[in-house]
């Protein structure tokens, strides 16, 4: 069966470091993979988004790479800050046209001052 | 302006009511999508609709049933609605083809069932 992992446990760093999260798939053939931030009461908001023949994509502070042969996506956030505190959520869109972005558990970011 | 607005914010009903849930977009987009959300924080891909074809998640209950009066718009309908549909219920937009598939989410409705 299709499944999408990302680690459920929080991540706890210190402002200023990097912060990097994992999402990892099985079964998929994603044609895009995509990161968004949900904050508490909040709906997802988009972050960035990497196709299936890109290897990194960056926007700012953010970085993502996505191995299609591991089946593993990382995001990363440099100079983390408490505002960054919030929950990442991957999203797969599989190819074949429909693009229905189906989302991983997300995992907790807290960034400590 | 909001760009994905849903209503109401916060739904408490009894069990075995009918209630509905709206959802508007400004986007112009073509796709409209609903989500749930559970206590574990996973957010499942319930519907996705555009102007000319409804794909249903098969894990949906057929208590649950999008309705779109224009382009702009898709409700949700729930009917007897059970305990275990308590969750927060999430509409999104998007205009998958052009390359960029970013989905736009409305703030969530937070419906208890009692």
């Amino acid at each position: 069966s299709q499944k999408i992992e990302q680690n459920s446990e929080a991540l706890n760093i210190q402002e200023g470091k990097t912060a990097t999260l994992t999402c990892n798939y099985t079964n998929y053939s994603p044609a895009y993979l995509q990161w968004y931030r949900q904050d508490p009461g909040r709906g997802p908001v988009f972050l960035l988004l990497i196709r299936e023949n890109e290897k990194e994509k960056r926007k700012e502070r953010l970085k993502v790479t996505f191995d299609t042969t591991l089946k593993q996506s990382l995001f990363h956030i440099t100079a983390s800050q408490p505002a960054d505190s919030a929950t990442y959520l991957c999203a797969l869109l599989a190819s074949g046209g429909s693009y229905i972005p189906t989302f991983g558990r997300g995992t907790s970011l807290i960034v400590h001052p | 302006d909001t760009a994905v607005s849903q209503t109401p914010k916060y739904l408490v009903t009894q069990m075995g009511n009918d209630k509905s849930i709206k959802c508007e977009q400004n986007l112009g987009h073509d796709t409209m999508y609903w989500y749930k959300q559970d206590s574990k924080k996973f957010l499942k891909i319930m519907f996705s609709y555009n102007n000319k074809e409804l794909i249903i998640n098969e894990t949906v209950p057929n208590r649950f049933s999008p309705k779109s009066p224009d382009k702009a718009h898709l409700n949700l309908h729930i009917n007897s609605l059970e305990l275990g549909d308590s969750a927060v219920y999430f509409c999104a937009s998007s205009q998958p083809g052009q390359g960029n598939t970013e989905a736009f989410f409305g703030q969530g409705t937070r419906l208890t069932v009692v």
